[in-house]
C-alpha cells in the first residue's frame, strides 16, 4: 500500500462545474498538507497549504483535511478551462529543519469550455 | 515574492558531457531541494540541503553531484549520464522552522535530455 493514494484520473468536467479532488493517506504522523497545481512541462505551483485538520479557503479553492479519516480534499468552484492541469497532493511530518514531502500520484483535470 | 529560478530551462547533453544545473532563491529559505520528475509521475526527491549542509541523499547515483555554495544557490553537477536520466529536474526551497509557513516552493524546472 502506498503512503498516499490519489486517483490519477483524468477527471473531465464542463466549465463552471464544482471539482472535488481527494487523497487518502496511511501515516498518522503527517501534519502538513499541500495541494500543488502543475501545468504540462512546468514546475508545481503551490495552491493551498493546511496545517493539521480543518478547512481553508482561497478564492475559488477550498482545502479540507480530516485527520481522523486520513483524508484530504481540494474543491474548485466555478471551474475554468485554465484550471486544466495535474493536481498533486503532498504531505509531511513535523518540520525538523527541512521538509520531506510525500506526494500523491497526481490527478489530471480537464475542464472543457 | 515566492520565486525560485532555475537555469537553463532546457539542456541536451551526450553521455560523456559534464554540465551543471543552477537554482537560486532570495526568500531567505534555509532548506533547498533537488527533485527528479518523469512524465506522468510525481516529483521524486534526490537531495536536501539544510543550512548549506547535505541532509538527505536518497541513494542517488554518483553521476549526480549536488553543491550548495551559499544559502541562496544550489547546483547539480551532471557527469556521464544515461538516457534514462532524461527528466524534468526541479529545485525547491522551504522556510526555516519557526518562520511560519512550512512548505516548499518549486522552480520551473530544467528539462534534461540525455542522448
Amino acid at each position: 500500500q502506498k503512503e498516499v493514494e490519489q486517483d490519477p484520473g483524468p477527471l473531465s468536467v464542463p466549465e463552471g462545474a464544482i471539482v472535488s479532488l481527494n487523497c487518502t493517506y496511511s501515516n498518522s504522523a503527517f501534519q502538513y498538507f499541500m495541494w500543488y497545481r502543475q501545468y504540462s512541462r512546468k514546475g508545481p505551483e503551490l495552491l493551498m497549504y493546511t496545517y493539521s485538520s480543518g478547512n481553508k479557503e482561497d478564492g475559488r479553492f477550498t482545502a479540507q483535511v480530516d485527520k481522523s479519516s486520513k483524508y484530504i480534499s481540494l474543491f474548485i468552484r466555478d471551474s475554468q478551462p485554465s484550471d486544466s492541469a495535474t493536481y498533486l497532493c503532498a504531505m509531511s511530518e513535523r518540520d525538523t529543519g527541512f521538509q520531506k514531502l510525500v506526494f500523491g500520484t497526481g490527478t489530471r483535470l480537464l475542464v472543457s469550455p | 515574492d515566492t520565486e525560485v529560478t532555475q537555469t537553463p530551462k532546457h539542456l541536451v547533453m551526450g553521455m560523456t558531457n559534464k554540465k551543471s544545473l543552477k537554482c537560486e532563491q532570495h526568500m531567505g529559505h534555509r532548506a533547498m531541494y533537488w527533485y527528479k520528475q518523469k512524465a506522468k509521475k510525481p516529483p521524486e526527491l534526490m537531495f536536501v540541503y539544510s543550512y548549506e549542509k547535505l541532509s538527505i541523499n536518497e541513494s542517488v547515483p554518483s553521476r549526480f553531484s549536488p553543491e550548495c555554495p551559499n544559502s541562496s544557490l544550489l547546483n547539480l553537477h551532471l557527469h556521464a549520464l544515461q538516457p534514462e536520466d532524461s527528466a524534468l529536474y526541479l529545485c525547491a526551497s522551504s522556510q526555516e522552522p519557526g518562520g511560519g509557513s512550512r512548505t516548499q516552493y518549486f522552480g520551473p524546472g530544467t528539462r534534461l535530455t540525455v542522448l
